[in-house]
Order: C-alpha cells, then structure tokens, then sequence
C-alpha cells in the first residue's frame, strides 16, 4: 500500500540533544513538507521541498534542518536551538505544489523534550 | 488576528442532528480553500475542497463566500464517527500557494 511512513511515532530527549524525524513515501510525490501542530494552533509549515536535492523554509524554520537526498525520503533535524521542540510533527507530500490543497500524511511523530 | 479563523469549539451535537460552522480568512489574495478532518491524536485528512459555487458530497456540504471572506461546512444527519475536529485550509497565490491552517473546530456527536 502506499502512504508515508514517519518514524519514531514517540521520541523523548534531554534538552540540548539534537533529533532526527524519519518521513519516507513511496506515493511517488515530487513535494514534499514537515508541519509542526501545537495544542490550539492550525499546523504551521517548518520547511518543504517541491525537487529533489531543493528544500525552502517555511514560517518557523529556526532551530530545524532538513535535506531532501532521494524523492523518497525527507528527514527532519530539531536543533538544540530550537526553543521550544516538543510538539507534534508531521510530513506530508503531494503530486505537486500545495495549490492542489491535497497533502497526505504521515501518522505524525510526537517529540517531547524533557 | 489570525489569518484563518475558527470557533474552537466543542460543538456538542446529538446523533441525527445538523450542525454548521464557519471559517473566516483576511487575507484577499486567498485562491483555494479546503475542509481536512483530524481525529484526536491523528493525521489530518482531506474531506473536501471548497469550490466558488460550492459542493456536496454525501451529507456535508461546503460553501464559500468571498464577498464575505468566510467557508461554511454542514453536516447533516450527523453519525457518532463524524466526531472529529474539522480544519478551515486556505492557499494564498501570493505565497507560493502554501497553506495556511487554522486552529481547528471540535465536533463532538452524543448519542
């Protein structure tokens, strides 16, 4: 079946600690994008790729990294600069840019730092 | 004020009733717009975009008013599974058509 795989679903870490997000699809989407959901927030975009080997930032990509080395696979790195990391992190592709509205997701990875 | 906006909600409901909420934006430049549904500690997933003379599928419907700047979506016969917390998504042609979320409306069906 396809769809998108992140992993871990759950990660705990100590302040200071850098982590990295696994999102893999196999959907054959050019566009790919990681979302940060905060309780009482509307998902906010850290950073998108729409090629291979070509990422942008998104609104809050301070503290954050990404590469984009295969169309496959998009991960993303939570920085110890990053202020405030635990939250719910989610990627997403679709067959093209955003202007279609239609992403699908991964189940979401729930970072939370101690 | 935020870009998109919604009553958080939660909008209790009893089985087999309608219920309707709105979403309002400020931005004019918005091009698109769409309904995702997100169960509780779930992914998003699309349940319709928003077309300028609107559209039904099944028992939501979706309306769009740009004079007004606000999207509606009604649910009718409401099912115990429609509890969800429903997300107002627009894209704006002047940001690389990136989307922009807003926080989301509760929906809570009772039997």
């Amino acid at each position: 079946d396809g769809g998108i795989t992140q992993s871990p679903k759950y990660l705990f870490r100590k302040e200071g600690q850098n982590v990295t997000l696994s999102c893999e699809q196999n959907l054959n989407h050019d566009a790919m994008y990681w979302y940060r959901q905060d309780p009482g927030q509307g998902l906010r975009l850290i950073y998108y790729s729409q090629i291979v080997n070509d990422f942008q930032k998104g609104d809050i990509a301070e503290g954050y990294s990404v590469s984009r080395e295969k169309k496959e696979s998009f991960p993303l790195t939570v920085t110890s600069a990053q202020k405030n990391p635990t939250a719910f992190y989610l990627c997403a592709s679709s067959t093209a840019g955003a202007n279609t509205g239609e992403l699908f997701f991964g189940e979401g990875s729930r970072l939370t730092v101690l | 004020r935020k870009e998109v906006e919604q009553d958080p909600g939660p909008f209790n409901v009893p089985e087999g009733a309608t219920v309707a909420f709105n979403c309002t934006y400020s931005n004019s430049a918005s091009q698109s717009f769409f309904w995702y549904r997100q169960d509780c500690r779930k992914e998003p997933k699309l349940l319709m975009s928003v077309y300028s003379s609107g559209n039904e599928d099944g028992r939501f419907t979706a309306q769009l008013n740009r004079a007004s700047q606000y999207i509606s979506l009604l649910i009718r016969d409401s099912k115990l599974s429609d509890s969800a917390t429903y997300l107002c998504v627009v894209n704006r042609w002047d940001s690389n058509y990136q989307l922009i979320w807003g926080a989301g409306t509760k929906l809570i069906i009772k039997p």
